[in-house]
């Protein structure tokens, strides 16, 4: 079964600092990867993703996340925070690869919050 | 476009009353979903539909009825609904029938049963 921790339920940094958001991995077979962000009253956006190609993906916003399969981790990080990344992050999983039906198990979610 | 367009984006409505979701998406995806979010939680997984049929039926209660007239269109029939119903309720959609290229979220319907 897959599932997905994500570490601190909270993370706090002022404007300008490095963001880390934290997820670990529980997959039977080789995972596709996600984060997702949600801002308040809005549906969830697609940050990025893993589907095996580079380990380290880059995606919207300044965002990345470095898949290391020997830790079971895809942290996602920022180098230097802005006012807008306050948000609900979520990391997320998919049960199957190839073409079967799937689905995404999330973890339980992120709120950043950015200090002026 | 490439978007997924959920209307009402908030109903209120009482517990004998009858209403319906619309979620709608032009990107040619086949599988769509229904999902439920409360507060500071993240989504659940209520349907999925792949290639307009009913693929997964998360034990959701009979009160909530999905149905999918066609590729573009899925709907979420509410009746008899409790309080504890109250949510956002997410639609979202993908290419083929996996999940490997993420999910197309719309911006939800913010649901509220008195």
């Amino acid at each position: 079964a897959q599932s997905v921790t994500q570490l601190g339920s909270h993370v706090s940094v002022s404007e300008g600092a490095l963001v880390l958001l934290r997820c670990n991995y529980s997959s039977s077979v080789p995972p596709y990867l996600f984060w997702y962000v949600q801002y308040p009253n809005q549906g969830l956006q697609l940050l990025l993703k893993y589907t095996s190609a580079a380990t380290l993906v880059k995606g919207i916003n300044g965002f990345e996340a470095e898949f290391k399969k020997s830790e079971t981790s895809f942290h996602l990080t920022k180098p230097s925070a802005h006012m807008s990344d306050a948000a609900e992050y979520f990391c997320a999983v998919s049960d199957v690869r190839g073409s079967t039906l799937g689905r995404l198990y999330f973890g339980r979610g992120t709120q950043l919050t950015v200090w002026p | 476009d490439t978007e997924v367009t959920q209307t009402p984006k908030h109903l209120v409505m009482g517990m004998t009353n009858k209403k319906s979701l619309k979620c709608e998406q032009h990107m040619g995806h086949r599988a769509m979903y229904w999902y439920k979010q409360k507060a500071k939680k993240p989504p659940e997984l209520m349907f999925v539909y792949s290639y307009e049929k009913l693929s997964i039926n998360e034990s959701v209660p009979s009160r909530f009825s999905p149905e999918c007239p066609n590729s573009s269109l899925l709907n979420l029939h509410l009746h008899a609904l409790q309080p504890e119903d109250s949510a956002l309720y997410l639609c979202a959609s993908t290419r083929g029938q996996n999940t490997n290229y993420g999910y197309t979220f719309g911006s939800g319907t913010r649901l509220t049963v008195v």
